[in-house]
Protein backbone atom coordinates (compact mmCIF):
# COMPACT_ATOMS: atom_id res chain seq x y z
CA UNK A 1 0.00 0.00 0.00
CA UNK A 2 1.06 3.48 -0.54
CA UNK A 3 1.62 5.21 2.57
CA UNK A 4 0.99 9.21 2.47
CA UNK A 5 2.44 11.08 5.72
CA UNK A 6 1.02 14.89 5.91
CA UNK A 7 3.18 17.55 7.93
CA UNK A 8 2.48 18.95 10.12
CA UNK A 9 0.10 17.49 12.29
CA UNK A 10 -1.44 20.39 13.42
CA UNK A 11 -0.89 24.25 11.96
CA UNK A 12 -2.20 27.45 13.88
CA UNK A 13 -2.21 30.48 11.76
CA UNK A 14 -3.45 34.20 11.35
CA UNK A 15 -6.15 35.31 9.57
CA UNK A 16 -5.29 36.61 6.52
CA UNK A 17 -1.82 34.89 6.80
CA UNK A 18 -0.62 31.65 4.42
CA UNK A 19 -0.66 28.48 5.41
CA UNK A 20 0.56 25.54 4.05
CA UNK A 21 0.46 21.51 4.44
CA UNK A 22 2.29 19.10 3.40
CA UNK A 23 1.86 15.47 2.07
CA UNK A 24 4.33 12.69 1.13
CA UNK A 25 3.74 9.89 -0.72
CA UNK A 26 6.03 6.52 0.46
CA UNK A 27 6.06 5.92 -4.07
CA UNK A 28 5.68 8.37 -6.56
CA UNK A 29 1.50 8.88 -7.49
CA UNK A 30 2.77 10.00 -11.45
CA UNK A 31 1.45 8.38 -13.61
CA UNK A 32 4.34 8.39 -16.72
CA UNK A 33 1.72 7.70 -19.57
CA UNK A 34 -0.65 11.08 -18.93
CA UNK A 35 2.15 12.81 -16.60
CA UNK A 36 -0.77 13.33 -14.26
CA UNK A 37 -0.10 12.99 -10.53
CA UNK A 38 -3.09 11.06 -9.11
CA UNK A 39 -3.48 12.78 -5.95
CA UNK A 40 -6.36 15.00 -4.41
CA UNK A 41 -7.49 17.17 -1.43
CA UNK A 42 -9.84 17.21 0.36
CA UNK A 43 -11.65 19.36 3.74
CA UNK A 44 -13.21 18.41 6.68
CA UNK A 45 -15.42 20.04 9.14
CA UNK A 46 -16.45 19.04 12.23
CA UNK A 47 -19.78 16.93 11.91
CA UNK A 48 -19.05 17.08 8.10
CA UNK A 49 -18.36 14.93 5.46
CA UNK A 50 -15.46 15.63 3.40
CA UNK A 51 -15.22 18.23 0.40
CA UNK A 52 -13.06 18.25 -2.20
CA UNK A 53 -11.09 20.59 -3.17
CA UNK A 54 -8.16 20.22 -5.50
CA UNK A 55 -7.64 16.80 -7.89
CA UNK A 56 -4.95 16.00 -10.32
CA UNK A 57 -2.63 17.26 -7.37
CA UNK A 58 -3.72 21.04 -8.61
CA UNK A 59 -6.99 21.57 -10.29
CA UNK A 60 -9.40 22.98 -8.66
CA UNK A 61 -12.74 21.71 -7.95
CA UNK A 62 -15.63 23.96 -8.97
CA UNK A 63 -16.90 26.68 -6.32
CA UNK A 64 -13.22 26.01 -4.80
CA UNK A 65 -12.27 29.69 -3.55
CA UNK A 66 -8.69 30.76 -5.55
CA UNK A 67 -6.98 31.22 -2.13
CA UNK A 68 -6.87 27.21 -2.20
CA UNK A 69 -4.14 26.10 -4.29
CA UNK A 70 -2.13 22.58 -4.51
CA UNK A 71 1.22 21.80 -6.02
CA UNK A 72 4.32 19.14 -6.16
CA UNK A 73 4.76 15.90 -8.53
CA UNK A 74 5.98 12.66 -7.88
CA UNK A 75 5.88 12.15 -3.81
CA UNK A 76 6.10 15.37 -2.48
CA UNK A 77 3.04 17.85 -2.51
CA UNK A 78 1.29 21.03 -0.91
CA UNK A 79 -1.35 22.87 -0.39
CA UNK A 80 -1.53 25.97 0.21
CA UNK A 81 -4.51 28.70 1.43
CA UNK A 82 -2.75 32.37 1.01
CA UNK A 83 -4.94 33.91 2.86
CA UNK A 84 -6.97 32.73 5.84
CA UNK A 85 -10.28 32.70 6.22
CA UNK A 86 -11.92 32.02 9.05
CA UNK A 87 -14.25 29.13 7.92
CA UNK A 88 -11.19 27.14 6.58
CA UNK A 89 -10.65 26.17 10.23
CA UNK A 90 -10.61 22.40 9.12
CA UNK A 91 -8.89 18.97 8.65
CA UNK A 92 -7.11 18.69 5.51
CA UNK A 93 -6.76 15.29 4.16
CA UNK A 94 -4.71 14.00 0.83
CA UNK A 95 -5.33 10.86 -0.96
CA UNK A 96 -3.80 9.36 -3.79
CA UNK A 97 -6.00 6.97 -6.32
CA UNK A 98 -2.87 5.92 -8.49
CA UNK A 99 -3.01 2.40 -6.67
CA UNK A 100 -5.36 0.59 -4.76
CA UNK A 101 -6.12 1.19 -1.92
CA UNK A 102 -6.81 4.58 -2.19
CA UNK A 103 -4.89 5.61 0.85
CA UNK A 104 -5.03 9.33 2.75
CA UNK A 105 -2.67 10.96 5.01
CA UNK A 106 -3.73 11.63 8.47
CA UNK A 107 -5.12 14.86 8.23
CA UNK A 108 -3.73 18.07 9.28
CA UNK A 109 -5.69 19.97 11.53
CA UNK A 110 -5.74 23.92 10.72
CA UNK A 111 -6.83 26.26 13.40
CA UNK A 112 -6.45 30.35 13.98
CA UNK A 113 -4.16 31.63 15.87
CA UNK B 1 -29.29 19.92 -7.02
CA UNK B 2 -27.71 15.85 -6.94
CA UNK B 3 -27.65 14.53 -3.39
CA UNK B 4 -26.52 11.47 -1.58
CA UNK B 5 -28.73 10.63 1.14
CA UNK B 6 -27.97 7.84 3.41
CA UNK B 7 -29.41 4.99 6.14
CA UNK B 8 -29.87 6.27 9.68
CA UNK B 9 -27.58 4.83 12.74
CA UNK B 10 -26.84 1.66 13.39
CA UNK B 11 -26.20 -0.38 16.45
CA UNK B 12 -25.30 -4.02 16.17
CA UNK B 13 -23.48 -6.67 17.89
CA UNK B 14 -20.24 -8.21 17.56
CA UNK B 15 -20.22 -10.76 14.66
CA UNK B 16 -23.30 -9.26 12.86
CA UNK B 17 -23.49 -7.55 9.90
CA UNK B 18 -24.33 -4.16 8.43
CA UNK B 19 -26.14 -3.02 5.27
CA UNK B 20 -26.01 0.80 4.78
CA UNK B 21 -27.98 2.29 1.78
CA UNK B 22 -26.89 5.76 -0.16
CA UNK B 23 -29.82 7.27 -2.39
CA UNK B 24 -28.88 9.68 -4.86
CA UNK B 25 -31.38 11.99 -6.02
CA UNK B 26 -31.50 14.50 -8.41
CA UNK B 27 -29.55 12.97 -10.79
CA UNK B 28 -27.76 10.36 -13.05
CA UNK B 29 -26.35 7.55 -11.33
CA UNK B 30 -25.06 4.02 -13.16
CA UNK B 31 -22.60 6.00 -14.95
CA UNK B 32 -21.10 7.21 -11.59
CA UNK B 33 -18.35 4.90 -9.67
CA UNK B 34 -19.85 5.05 -5.82
CA UNK B 35 -17.21 4.22 -3.58
CA UNK B 36 -17.01 4.25 0.31
CA UNK B 37 -15.11 5.85 3.19
CA UNK B 38 -15.08 5.11 6.77
CA UNK B 39 -13.88 7.13 9.69
CA UNK B 40 -13.48 5.62 13.14
CA UNK B 41 -14.39 8.17 16.09
CA UNK B 42 -11.76 11.46 15.97
CA UNK B 43 -9.43 9.59 13.28
CA UNK B 44 -8.86 10.08 9.97
CA UNK B 45 -10.29 8.94 6.41
CA UNK B 46 -10.13 4.96 5.42
CA UNK B 47 -11.04 3.92 1.75
CA UNK B 48 -13.06 0.26 1.87
CA UNK B 49 -13.67 0.13 -2.05
CA UNK B 50 -16.31 0.65 -4.36
CA UNK B 51 -18.49 -0.48 -7.21
CA UNK B 52 -19.38 0.17 -10.88
CA UNK B 53 -22.95 -0.06 -11.58
CA UNK B 54 -23.56 0.10 -15.34
CA UNK B 55 -21.28 -2.28 -14.55
CA UNK B 56 -21.74 -3.83 -11.04
CA UNK B 57 -18.55 -4.67 -10.66
CA UNK B 58 -16.25 -4.10 -7.12
CA UNK B 59 -12.97 -3.08 -5.80
CA UNK B 60 -11.93 -3.66 -2.67
CA UNK B 61 -9.14 -2.84 -0.13
CA UNK B 62 -7.15 -5.85 0.46
CA UNK B 63 -7.76 -5.72 4.60
CA UNK B 64 -11.84 -5.85 3.92
CA UNK B 65 -11.66 -8.75 1.33
CA UNK B 66 -14.09 -11.16 2.23
CA UNK B 67 -16.03 -8.80 4.77
CA UNK B 68 -17.33 -6.35 2.68
CA UNK B 69 -19.66 -6.33 -0.32
CA UNK B 70 -21.17 -3.01 -2.42
CA UNK B 71 -24.21 -3.49 -4.32
CA UNK B 72 -26.32 -0.82 -6.95
CA UNK B 73 -29.77 -0.97 -7.61
CA UNK B 74 -30.11 1.00 -10.91
CA UNK B 75 -33.91 0.97 -10.69
CA UNK B 76 -33.79 3.12 -7.08
CA UNK B 77 -30.32 5.03 -7.85
CA UNK B 78 -29.12 3.30 -4.48
CA UNK B 79 -25.74 1.94 -3.26
CA UNK B 80 -25.11 -0.73 -0.65
CA UNK B 81 -22.39 -1.25 1.69
CA UNK B 82 -22.50 -4.27 3.89
CA UNK B 83 -19.87 -5.59 6.39
CA UNK B 84 -19.98 -8.46 8.19
CA UNK B 85 -18.30 -10.29 11.45
CA UNK B 86 -18.56 -7.52 13.10
CA UNK B 87 -15.78 -5.89 15.94
CA UNK B 88 -15.39 -3.17 17.79
CA UNK B 89 -12.97 -1.92 15.81
CA UNK B 90 -15.68 -0.99 12.75
CA UNK B 91 -17.60 1.70 15.26
CA UNK B 92 -17.10 4.46 12.70
CA UNK B 93 -19.02 6.62 10.57
CA UNK B 94 -19.67 5.31 7.12
CA UNK B 95 -19.48 7.49 3.68
CA UNK B 96 -20.49 6.80 0.39
CA UNK B 97 -18.84 8.83 -2.06
CA UNK B 98 -19.39 9.67 -5.77
CA UNK B 99 -16.78 9.25 -7.99
CA UNK B 100 -16.49 10.57 -12.01
CA UNK B 101 -18.21 8.85 -14.69
CA UNK B 102 -14.77 8.37 -16.35
CA UNK B 103 -11.01 6.48 -14.93
CA UNK B 104 -12.91 3.58 -13.98
CA UNK B 105 -12.74 0.05 -16.22
CA UNK B 106 -15.48 -3.01 -16.51
CA UNK B 107 -13.38 -5.04 -13.55
CA UNK B 108 -14.69 -2.41 -10.96
CA UNK B 109 -11.53 -0.63 -10.72
CA UNK B 110 -11.70 3.48 -10.41
CA UNK B 111 -8.73 5.56 -10.05
CA UNK B 112 -10.37 9.14 -9.31
CA UNK B 113 -11.14 11.48 -6.76
CA UNK B 114 -14.48 11.90 -4.61
CA UNK B 115 -16.72 14.68 -5.75
CA UNK B 116 -20.01 14.21 -3.54
CA UNK B 117 -20.54 12.56 -0.56
CA UNK B 118 -23.28 11.12 1.45
CA UNK B 119 -24.12 12.54 5.31
CA UNK B 120 -22.10 9.89 7.21
CA UNK B 121 -23.95 6.73 8.92
CA UNK B 122 -22.72 6.06 12.36
CA UNK B 123 -22.27 2.04 12.70
CA UNK B 124 -21.72 1.49 16.36
CA UNK B 125 -20.30 -1.95 17.22
CA UNK B 126 -20.87 -3.50 20.95
CA UNK B 127 -22.27 -5.96 23.05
Amino acid sequence: DIVMTQSPESLAVSLGERATINCKSSQSVLYSSNNKNYLTWYQQKPGQPPKLLIYWASTRESGVPDRFSGSGSGTDFTLTISSLQAEDVAVYYCQQYYSSPHTFGQGTKLEIK
Amino acid sequence: QVQLVQSGAEVKKPGSSVKVSCKASGGTFSSYAMNWVRQAPGQGLEWMGGIIPIFGTANYAQRFQGRVTTTADESTSTAYMELSSLRSEDTAVYYCARGSTEFYDSSGYYQGWFDLWGQGTLVTVSS
